[in-house]
């Protein structure tokens, strides 16, 4: 089977850095991906490791370790807007995408 | 350019009874999805399309049925619709073969069952 942790909720202040962690146990595993959900709406693709090391994408990171099966997403520049629900999720073959239970990033002033 | 889009909006059903959920994209995507999201349980995946003419199931398929129309259209049928299927649904699609997989989703459809 699959499995995914992540922390249910972390907070942070206006202008932080936050790090969401994810560990997980798969079968097959071809790359991490993260997703962001504002308010219960569509979920939109934040970014995609496949191999070892850090993707960076404007305020956006996501770290990967194949040999530790853990990845993180780094937020930086907190803005109030970055308010949302964070998901990892597990490419493991056949198209398909295994989704972690999410974490709630709240941001305050 | 519409993207992923769901219908209807929002649903409540009494128990036993049929409907629906349908969903189209204009993407010419390959692979498209059916999920499920309940509270504090991500998104679990009921079943998918990896291309025209093929449905498999997911992680959580019983009590639900698919219909692959064409590449555009995957429809999702709740024969008879329990109280446990209350959620909130979500569509999605993908370009087959893409390294990411990035998946591109719709609005949802908001479920209740009494």
């Amino acid at each position: 089977g699959q499995s995914l942790e992540q922390p249910s909720e972390v907070t942070a202040v206006e202008g932080a850095i936050v790090q969401i962690n994810c560990t997980y146990q798969t079968s097959g595993f071809y790359g991490l991906s993260w997703y962001q959900q504002h308010d219960g709406g569509a979920p939109t693709f934040l970014s995609y490791n496949a191999l070892d090391g850090l993707e960076e994408t404007g305020r956006f990171s996501s770290f990967l370790s194949r040999s530790d099966s853990y990845g993180y997403l780094l937020l930086q520049e907190l803005q109030m807007k970055d308010s949302a629900s964070y998901f990892c999720a597990v490419n493991s073959g056949y198209s398909t995408l295994t989704f972690g239970k999410g974490t709630m990033l709240l941001v305050s002033p | 350019n519409a993207g992923v889009t769901q219908t209807p909006k929002f649903q409540v059903l009494k128990t036993g009874q049929s409907m629906t959920l349908q969903c189209a994209q204009d993407m010419n995507h390959n692979s498209m999805y059916w999920y499920r999201q309940d509270p504090g349980m991500g998104l679990r995946l009921i079943y998918y399309s990896a291309s025209e003419g093929t449905t498999d199931k997911g992680e959580v398929p019983n009590g639900y049925n698919v219909s692959r129309l064409n590449k555009r259209e995957f429809s999702l049928r709740l024969e008879s619709a329990a109280p446990s299927q209350t959620s909130v649904y979500f569509c999605a699609s993908s370009s087959q073969g893409q390294v990411d997989n990035e998946q591109f989703f719709g609005p949802g459809t908001r479920l209740t069952v009494l």
